[in-house]
């Protein structure tokens, strides 16, 4: 089936910095999510992508949507301690289900 | 405008009962999916409902089963339960199909399997 590599799976931030994850499949998407989950709270829809090549920006975040429609990133610009949290993608092929990655937990360093 | 909603909020159950958890889409929303996320782990795609009738499903086995209500509200039932069942339940909605389907997320129901 199809299946998301999403990294890194972790990374800790310090207040200003700028981070960034991605995420790569082997099968091509027509749809690209990226989700925050918070502890014991569901995910909640941070930005869509519906284009290859597509570049979209939400506050601090930005995200594109790979040209080959098998990959896309996400930028968070100078952190914050509340972009703490676990960050999610996820691509919607056929059967509108929508395949997730193993999530990238951000962390602020110590 | 209200959000996905879902109760109950927790459940405790023990092994061999059965369970229901229900979802209320967003209005105007007329697809409901449902995922299983262990604790832990990603999310995992169960089930989605659109206008009543059972669209696809994921790799789940047959104690695992939902319907979806012409509210649209939708019922996800878990027969025989298994320690392993353990998890976070979420549901999403979504108003349409295709390219610009975008699914929102609703705050999860936690069930516990002892």
């Amino acid at each position: 089936g199809q299946q998301l590599n999403q990294s890194p799976q972790s990374m800790f931030i310090q207040e200003g910095e700028d981070v960034s994850m991605n995420c790569t499949s082997s099968s091509i998407f027509n749809t690209w999510l990226w989700y925050k989950q918070e502890p014991g709270e569901g995910p909640v829809l941070l930005i869509a992508l519906y284009k290859a090549g597509e570049l979209t920006s939400n506050g601090r975040l930005t995200a594109q949507f790979g040209i080959t429609r098998k990959d896309s990133f996400l930028n968070i610009s100078a952190s914050i301690p509340s972009d703490v949290g676990i960050y999610f993608c996820a691509g919607r092929a056929a059967g509108n289900k929508l395949t997730f990655g193993g999530g990238t937990r951000v962390l602020v360093k110590p | 405008e209200a959000g996905v909603t879902q109760s109950p909020t927790h459940l405790i159950k023990t092994r061999g009962q059965q369970v229901t958890l229900r979802c209320s889409p967003i209005s105007g929303h007329t697809s409901v999916y449902w995922y299983q996320q262990a604790l832990g782990l990603g999310l995992q795609f169960l089930l989605w409902y659109d206008e009543g009738e059972e669209r696809n499903r994921g790799n789940f086995p047959p104690r695992f089963s939902g319907r979806q209500f012409p509210n649209y509200s939708s019922e996800l039932n878990v027969n025989a339960l298994e320690l392993e069942d353990s998890a976070l339940y979420l549901c999403a909605s979504s108003l349409m199909q295709g390219p610009g389907d975008t699914q929102y997320f609703g705050p999860g129901t936690r069930l516990t399997v002892l």
